[in-house]
């Protein structure tokens, strides 16, 4: 079955940029079925989209975060990742990668996720 | 920009029924989802689509939308339902996921 598996720094410092990667398996990030989405939570505190990719590298981005989010895919490495600019401790948060189905816009597989601190 | 708006807090006695409403405006027009998390660990979906449950979740687990209220509904409740459960939509005015705060269940 399809598992996700994010990886990268679990700290940043203020100012920089945060990057991370989600790496898929048992499964192709090439299927037409799906968007690939970035999800955030900070401790004790609910859930944030951050943005999604389509293997044709289209993407949609949370309006507040818009100005410093990118995301990008590797179809020959079946990864996507994130990074998010002009880091503060505000982003400190669990981040998890997730696969949403199209046209239905639900989140059916998450990896297990990756704290990361904003700290310097 | 739209907002899903859940009561911080539910508790029930096991075995009985917990709801969870998930309000927003004209809400009844989307399709809702349901994900609880447990501490420390992701979380599942337990509902999509307002009412269907993916394998492998309990036909405990029901939800419900019209209106401007969404609701997952657990029956007959145990000590494992326990955890955080968070509602989700797409809003295509803004082209965004939304989640809703988050409610946590408690057994007692």
């Amino acid at each position: 079955q399809v598992q996700l598996q994010e990886s990268g720094p679990g700290l940043v410092k203020p100012s920089q940029t945060l990057s991370l990667t989600c790496t898929v398996s048992g499964g192709s990030i090439s299927s037409g079925s799906y968007y690939w989405s970035w999800i955030r939570q900070p401790a004790g505190k609910g859930l944030e989209w951050i943005g999604r990719i389509y293997t044709s590298g289209s993407t949609n981005y949370n309006p507040s975060l818009k100005s410093r989010v990118t995301i990008s895919v590797d179809t020959s490495k079946n990864q996507f990742s994130l990074k998010l600019s002009s880091v503060t401790a505000a982003d400190t948060a669990v981040y998890y990668c997730a696969r949403e189905v199209i046209a239905a816009a639900f989140f059916d597989i998450w990896g297990q996720g990756t704290m990361v601190t904003v700290s310097s | 920009s739209y907002v899903l708006t859940q009561p911080p807090s539910v508790s029930v006695a096991p075995g009985q029924t917990a709801r969870i409403t998930c309000g927003g405006n004209n809400i009844g027009s989307k399709s809702v989802h349901w994900y609880q998390q447990k501490p420390g660990q992701a979380p599942v979906l337990v509902v999509y689509d307002d009412s269907d449950r993916p394998s492998g979740i309990p036909e405990r687990f029901s939800g419900s939308n019209s209106g401007n209220t969404a609701t997952l509904t657990i029956s007959r409740v145990e000590a494992g339902d326990e955890a955080d459960y968070y509602c989700q939509v797409w809003d295509s005015s803004s082209d965004r996921v939304v989640f809703g705060g988050g409610t946590k269940l408690t057994v007692l």
